[in-house]
């Protein structure tokens, strides 16, 4: 079965600094996506940035970039320039290409001090 | 313009009761889910439904009965409610891809259920 680890349950940053977010996931598969979601105090579920294994080139949203190390099974996401509404819980997840089932970490809570 | 609507979003209920949460999307998607957040925050996925076809059923209790009557609903009603039933329910919806993969999931947000 595939496992989604985020090792850092808290994290903080000051504002308009950069802070990098860990993932490690384990997986058989040659051929899968992964995810970054925020999850703020209001609850939602706010999809980040995305990631298809077959390509090599990592994904970029803005402020938000990954380091995708597919031999490794790593996927980090860097936030640059943090600000005060970048503060919320953050999920890893992975899914299969089938697409049926997204996989979480446990996620990491994420602090931007002023 | 709500994309994928819950309700109700709050929920308080007492043990024993038997209640239902709705779900609607209308982004075109043909497949839906329901997970559940517990207090620790983990996310785990308990059904899924592609085209009204149930094609996710994990391990959880039989007391909870999803229900989809076309492709921008699932319901989810549960029975005989227990204390270990107090957690936030999320729907989500995505759109297949043919060949495999999928879009994103949309979720919606969330319906807090407590059980006194």
């Amino acid at each position: 079965a595939q496992t989604v680890t985020q090792s850092q349950p808290e994290m903080s940053v000051q504002e308009a600094e950069t802070v990098t977010l860990s993932c490690t996931y384990d997986t058989s598969e040659s051929d899968y996506y992964l995810f970054w979601y925020k999850q703020p105090p209001s609850r939602q579920m706010i999809l980040v940035i995305r990631q298809e294994a077959y390509k090599q080139q990592n994904a970029t949203e803005n402020r938000f970039s990954v380091n995708f190390q597919k031999a490794a099974k790593s996927f980090s996401l860097k936030i640059s320039d943090s600000q005060l509404g970048d503060a919320a819980m953050y999920f890893c997840a992975y899914t299969e290409t089938s697409g049926s089932r997204l996989t979480f970490g446990e996620g990491t809570q994420l602090t931007v001090n002023p | 313009d709500t994309a994928v609507s819950q309700t109700p979003k709050y929920l308080v209920t007492q043990m024993g009761n038997d209640k239902s949460i709705k779900c609607e999307q209308n982004l075109g998607h043909d497949t839906m889910y329901w997970y559940k957040q517990d207090s620790k925050k983990f996310l785990k996925i308990m059904f899924s439904y592609n085209n009204k076809e149930l094609i996710i059923n994990e391990t959880v209790p039989n007391r909870f009965s999803p229900k989809s009557p076309d492709k921008a609903h699932l319901n989810l009603h549960i029975n005989s409610l227990e204390l270990g039933d107090s957690a936030v329910y999320f729907c989500a919806s995505s759109q297949q891809v043919l060949g495999g993969g999928s879009q994103p999931q949309h979720f919606g947000d969330g319906t807090r259920l407590s059980i006194l």
